[in-house]
């Protein structure tokens, strides 16, 4: 069975400093990996998807890499803002009706 | 909007009553899904349905019914409710087989049973 885990559980940082969540999965026979951000209550905002074939993904100030055979991904935010403070989670899609599996989330500060 | 549409935004009910959720999506995806988030627990898959079909039915409990009448629509019945079935009811949406499998959540609907 796909088990998810994503370090550290919180991070809190000053603004301006980069960003480093963890995410790592047991099988690694996924189909892809994507990044979500969730805000207190809300929903989930997708950031990056990255096909189990690519080694990264980039956007802005976010950058995911994948190391499919070490069941890894890391997720940088460069320059942190205080409007990137949220709950960051991982999920990995494993069969062919896109199931995802998803780890317990980092939730991140960031002060002014 | 994600393209993806919840309503209601909230929702309480007692363990009596009959409720439904509603989702939409106007993205043209084919398979729709309902997760369940409670607190300090990861996000879990209740149902799975594509081209209207479920093919997942993720051990919930019957008291949670889905509905899915087309691509674009799909329902989760809820009767009899538990107190521990308050939790945040997301649905989402995916075009499988066909590419990515990019998801698109929508946001939630913060259900309360008393």
């Amino acid at each position: 069975k796909q088990e998810v885990t994503q370090i550290p559980a919180a991070l809190s940082v000053p603004e301006g400093e980069n960003l480093v969540l963890n995410c790592s999965f047991t099988d690694s026979a996924i189909y892809n990996l994507q990044w979500f951000r969730q805000d207190p209550g809300k929903g989930l905002t997708s950031l990056l998807l990255i096909q189990s074939s690519q080694r990264e993904q980039t956007s802005g100030r976010l950058n995911a890499s994948l190391d499919k055979s070490s069941g890894r991904s890391t997720l940088y935010i460069a320059a942190s803002q205080p409007g990137d403070s949220a709950t960051y989670l991982c999920a990995v899609i494993t069969d062919s009706w896109g199931k995802l599996q998803f780890g317990a989330g980092t939730q991140v500060v960031v002060t002014p | 909007e994600t393209g993806v549409t919840q309503t209601p935004r909230h929702l309480v009910m007692g363990m009596t009553n009959k409720k439904s959720l509603k989702c939409e999506q106007h993205l043209g995806h084919n398979a729709m899904y309902w997760y369940k988030q409670s607190a300090k627990k990861p996000l879990e898959l209740m149902f799975v349905y594509s081209l209207e079909e479920r093919v997942e039915n993720n051990s919930v409990p019957s008291r949670f019914s889905p509905e899915c009448p087309n691509s674009s629509h799909l329902f989760l019945h809820l009767h009899t409710l538990q107190p521990e079935d308050s939790a945040l009811y997301l649905c989402a949406s995916s075009r499988v087989w066909e590419g990515s499998y990019g998801y698109t959540f929508g946001s939630g609907t913060r259900l309360t049973v008393v």
